[in-house]
C-alpha cells in the first residue's frame, strides 16, 4: 500500500500571502495524484489532477507541481474562502486508493 | 454535469448492517467509489465499482465486511456494509471515476449507537 505523508498538519496564513502544501508518497506515482479542498460541512472538492492539472472552475491561484513522490499544492494570494482543508490521493496504485491526512490551512 | 445523490441520514445499532445508495443523473458511464470519513478524521477510501462490467475492488481493512452492487435499470450505486460497530460512525461518501474522484455525493451520515 502506498501511504502519502502530508505536511504541515496546520498551516496558518494571512489572506492575501501564498500557501505552501507538501504531500510525499511512500514510492514513486509518477503524477498520478489529485488534490481536494474540504470545507466543514461539504464533501470535498477536487483541485487538481495529474499533480498539475486544475479541475474545471478552479482558480488559477491554485497550482500544483512534482513527480515521482515529491508534490506540492500553492495556493497564491488567499482568499477567505480558501481556508480549509486540503488532502492529496494517489491513483497510480489500486486497491487501495490512498489519501493523505491531510493540511488544514487557517487565518493567521 | 453528472450529479451524484445519495440516501439520506441512518442510525444503526452495532452488529447490524446499513446500506447507502448513490443515485447518478446522466447514467453510470463511469466508475463509482466509496469514501469514508469519520467525525473530524481524514477521508479513507472503501471500496469501488465499475457498473458497465461489475468489477469491484476493496480495501483490505473492509474485507468481508462491505459490498458494491450498481443497478444499472436506475443508475444507482449501493453499498452495504455489515457488522457495524461505533468506530464506523461516519459521513460516507460516493464519488465519481475510478482515478481521481469527481464529482462527490452530499454524504451520508451513518451513525452507530445502542
Amino acid at each position: 500500500e502506498i501511504v502519502m505523508t502530508q505536511s504541515p498538519a496546520t498551516l496558518s496564513v494571512s489572506p492575501g500571502e501564498r500557501a505552501t502544501l507538501s504531500c510525499r508518497a511512500s514510492q514513486s506515482i509518477s503524477i498520478n495524484l489529485a488534490w481536494y479542498q474540504q470545507k466543514p460541512g461539504q464533501p470535498p472538492r477536487l483541485l487538481i489532477y495529474e499533480a498539475s492539472t486544475r479541475a474545471t472552475g478552479v482558480p488559477p491561484r491554485f497550482s500544483g507541481s512534482g513527480s515521482e513522490t515529491e508534490f506540492t499544492l500553492t495556493i497564491s494570494g488567499l482568499q477567505s474562502e480558501d481556508f480549509a482543508v486540503y488532502y492529496c490521493q494517489q491513483y497510480s496504485d489500486w486497491p487501495p486508493r490512498t489519501f493523505g491526512q491531510g493540511t488544514r490551512v487557517e487565518i493567521k | 454535469q453528472v450529479q451524484l445523490v445519495q440516501s439520506g441520514a441512518e442510525v444503526k445499532k452495532p452488529e447490524s448492517s446499513v446500506k447507502v445508495s448513490c443515485k447518478a443523473s446522466g447514467g453510470l458511464r463511469f466508475a463509482i467509489n466509496w469514501v469514508r470519513q469519520a467525525p473530524g478524521q481524514g477521508l479513507e477510501w472503501m471500496g469501488g465499482i465499475i457498473p458497465l462490467v461489475g468489477t469491484t475492488n476493496y480495501a483490505q481493512q473492509f474485507q468481508g465486511r462491505i459490498t458494491i452492487t450498481a443497478d444499472k435499470s436506475s443508475n444507482t450505486v449501493y453499498m452495504q456494509l455489515s457488522g457495524l460497530t461505533a468506530e464506523d460512525t461516519a459521513y460516507y461518501y460516493c464519488a465519481g471515476t475510478g482515478n481521481w474522484f469527481d464529482p462527490w455525493g452530499q454524504g451520508t451520515l451513518v451513525t452507530v449507537s445502542s
